[in-house]
């Protein structure tokens, strides 16, 4: 069945550096993976969209990759703020192409 | 604003009762969502529905129930036959039923067992 892994409970950086998380996927090539952002006590908010024929998004400060061969997509926020800390969700295409299977999240500090 | 609204933000259920949590969307979007959020866990898909009066079981629909009487609202019933309901439980929509578009999701309704 299909299983997704993020790649830690919980990530702290300092400010002003690049965060990086990871999203592994296994038994399954999903045609579309999201990234969400979720505040506690709040609701996810949608990030960012890739397709399985895109290697790379972006959005401002933002960058997602998607890559088939490892099953693995890589979220970077880079020159990290404070306000950026929450937990960041993601959530590939099921194996139905129907839904969205979400991982458990990474949660993110940012140290000032 | 559009948006979805979720309501109460809190509830407390007895033994052996039924609970509705709401869910209301003025996005006009044609799919609602449902899903349940435990510590440590991704989001669960409880129930979703693509078209009004047309709703499917997603992956632990024991013990809920649903109904898509209108477009804007998808209440979730939490029965007594769900055994350990205490989670956030999330709703979400989109515009279609496609997994390439984005979902919408609202704040969520914290359950809790008395």
């Amino acid at each position: 069945s299909q299983k997704i892994e993020q790649n830690s409970e919980a990530l702290n950086i300092q400010e002003g550096k690049t965060a990086t998380l990871t999203c592994n996927y296994t038994n399954y090539s999903p045609a579309y993976l999201q990234w969400y952002r979720q505040d506690p006590g709040r609701g996810p908010v949608f990030l960012l969209l890739i397709r399985e024929n895109e290697k790379e998004k972006r959005k401002e400060r933002l960058k997602v990759t998607f890559d088939t061969t490892l099953k693995q997509s890589l979220f970077h926020i880079t020159a990290s703020q404070p306000a950026d800390s929450a937990t960041y969700l993601c959530a590939p295409e099921d194996n139905y192409g129907q839904n969205f299977v979400f991982g458990p999240g990474t949660r993110l500090s940012v140290l000032p | 604003d559009g948006g979805i609204t979720q309501s109460p933000k809190y509830l407390f259920r007895k033994e052996g009762q039924n609970v509705t949590l709401s869910c209301e969307q003025n996005l006009n979007h044609d799919a609602m969502y449902w899903y349940r959020q435990d510590p440590g866990q991704g989001l669960r898909l409880i129930y979703y529905s693509q078209i009004v009066n047309d709703f499917q079981k997603g992956d632990i629909a024991e013990g809920y129930s649903v109904s898509r009487e209108k477009k804007e609202s998808f209440p979730l019933t939490v029965t007594s036959a769900q055994k350990n309901p205490t989670a956030f439980y999330l709703c979400a929509s989109t515009l279609g039923g496609e997994s390439n578009q984005p979902q919408h999701f609202g704040d969520g309704t914290r359950l809790s067992i008395l």
